[in-house]
């Protein structure tokens, strides 16, 4: 069975500062995707990044960094000098070889002006 | 392709009434998916759809919950003699199993209040 888990339910953190979200998923799939989305308060889920299972080169995109860890199977991303516009609800999620997306739980965001 | 979209947003019901939702994926993409999101909690798989066929169903999804996609384009999602513990926000998302790209899209969702 698979299973994502996201152990912080709530952050808060103050602008500019940096925020790590962790993610550790289980599967027994040796081929599989993760993924970080994105529910502001506006509701709508908004797809952030994706790694495959195969690479586990750790990347940057601008603010954002994500450290994929196969070892521990966890997926954690961060965020770089915060801003208030950050706050929100994210999500990790597992897409395994059967192409069936589940969601963490999901860790609330809050940045402090 | 403005991306998925669902209809309506929000439905208000009175329990025991039978509801509809309407998913239009994004046109190019093959899954599609259902979920049903509670307050302060993540999106809960209930189907999903490759193309017309629907390859699963979770066993949370009482007989009370249906869905199509005919014809492997829109879908529907349809809840049969409403309770009171079906207001949620369900969810639709739609991917596709080609070109390197996996993650899913998702509506807005429509809202469920029943009363």
């Amino acid at each position: 069975a698979q299973k994502v888990t996201q152990a912080q339910t709530e952050i808060s953190v103050v602008e500019k500062e940096d925020v790590t979200l962790d993610c550790v998923y289980e599967t027994r799939d040796t081929t599989y995707y993760l993924f970080w989305y994105k529910q502001p308060p506006s509701g709508e889920l908004v797809f952030l990044i994706r790694r495959n299972s195969f690479d586990e080169q750790n990347e940057i995109s601008g603010r954002y960094s994500w450290n994929f860890q196969k070892s521990t199977s966890s997926f954690n991303f961060t965020i770089t000098a915060s801003q208030v516009v950050d706050s929100a609800v994210y999500f990790c999620a597992l897409r395994g070889r059967d192409d069936k997306i589940i969601f963490g739980k999901g860790t609330r965001l809050h940045i402090l002006p | 392709d403005t991306g998925v979209s669902q209809d309506p947003r929000h439905k208000i019901t009175k329990r025991g009434q039978n509801v509809t939702f309407r998913c239009d994926p994004i046109s190019e993409h093959n899954r599609l998916y259902w979920y049903r999101q509670t307050l302060g909690q993540g999106p809960e798989f209930l189907t999903y759809f490759q193309n017309e066929a629907q390859l699963e169903k979770s066993r949370l999804l009482s007989d009370r919950f249906s869905a199509e996609r005919p014809k492997g384009s829109f879908s529907t999602l349809e809840i049969q003699r409403t309770e009171q513990g079906d207001s949620a926000m369900y969810l639709c998302a739609s991917s596709s199993s080609f070109g390197g790209f996996p993650e899913a899209f998702f509506g807005q969702g429509t809202r469920l209040t029943v009363v």
